[in-house]
């Protein structure tokens, strides 16, 4: 099966600089890569995803980026802001019936004002 | 739209008590899931559902039982709870498939003592 891992398990930086959390996954197979932010105490939330077709996606700060040759891909928030403190996951999902995805075992980013 | 409900918030059980969690959804989405999180290890699929009538086992299935009662509400039951299954648990949805956006309910707290 698909097995994800996600680096670095926690992240410090200081707020206005840039944060980059890392994917990979092993089923080439794979096509669909969304990333979710947890805030304490609640359910994790999508912030960003990307499909295979596409090497990189942007929404405001938030960026992500795949390379499918490699299969890893990657979180990028610049300018971060003390909100941005939270736990971060990665998955990666197979487009079939059996409509299964697998997470990373997430990045607690703290952002220091 | 409430999105996704999950009672009860928290729990406390004694090894070997039974008992079900509930999750709602009114988005019409066809697929929901049920997901554990324990510390350090992100999201572990325990069971899902990809249409009404329809149940799968995910990653961690043993001593769980589910139920798609509907196509809004997803039941997990613990029929004998034992300690490691001390956890958070989430449900969430999807319209259709695991590479669709899944939508997360807020948690509930296990504690099986």
């Amino acid at each position: 099966g698909e097995n994800v891992e996600q680096h670095p398990s926690t992240l410090s930086v200081q707020e206005g600089d840039s944060a980059v959390i890392k994917c990979t996954y092993s089923d080439s197979a794979s096509n669909y890569f969304p990333w979710y932010k947890q805030e304490l105490g609640k359910g994790p939330q999508l912030i960003i995803d990307i499909r295979s077709n596409v090497g990189e996606k942007k929404d405001q700060r938030i960026a992500v980026t795949l390379n499918k040759t490699a299969k890893h891909f990657s979180l990028h928030i610049t300018e971060t802001q003390p909100e941005d403190s939270a736990v971060y996951f990665c998955a990666a999902s197979l487009n079939t019936n059996a409509g299964k995805s697998t997470f990373g075992d997430g990045t607690t980013l703290t952002v220091k004002p | 739209n409430a999105g996704v409900t999950q009672t009860p918030k928290f729990q406390v059980l004694k090894t070997g008590q039974s008992m079900t969690l509930q999750c709602a959804q009114d988005m019409n989405h066809n697929s929901m899931y049920w997901y554990r999180q324990d510390p350090g290890m992100g999201l572990r699929l325990i069971y899902y559902s990809a249409s009404e009538g329809t149940t799968d086992k995910g990653e961690v299935p043993n001593g769980y039982n589910v139920s798609r009662l509907n196509k809004r509400e997803f039941s997990l039951r613990l029929e004998s709870a034992a300690p490691s299954q001390t956890s958070v648990y989430f449900c969430a949805s999807s319209v259709m498939t695991s590479t669709d956006t899944q939508y997360f309910g807020p948690g509930t707290r296990l504690t099986v003592l």
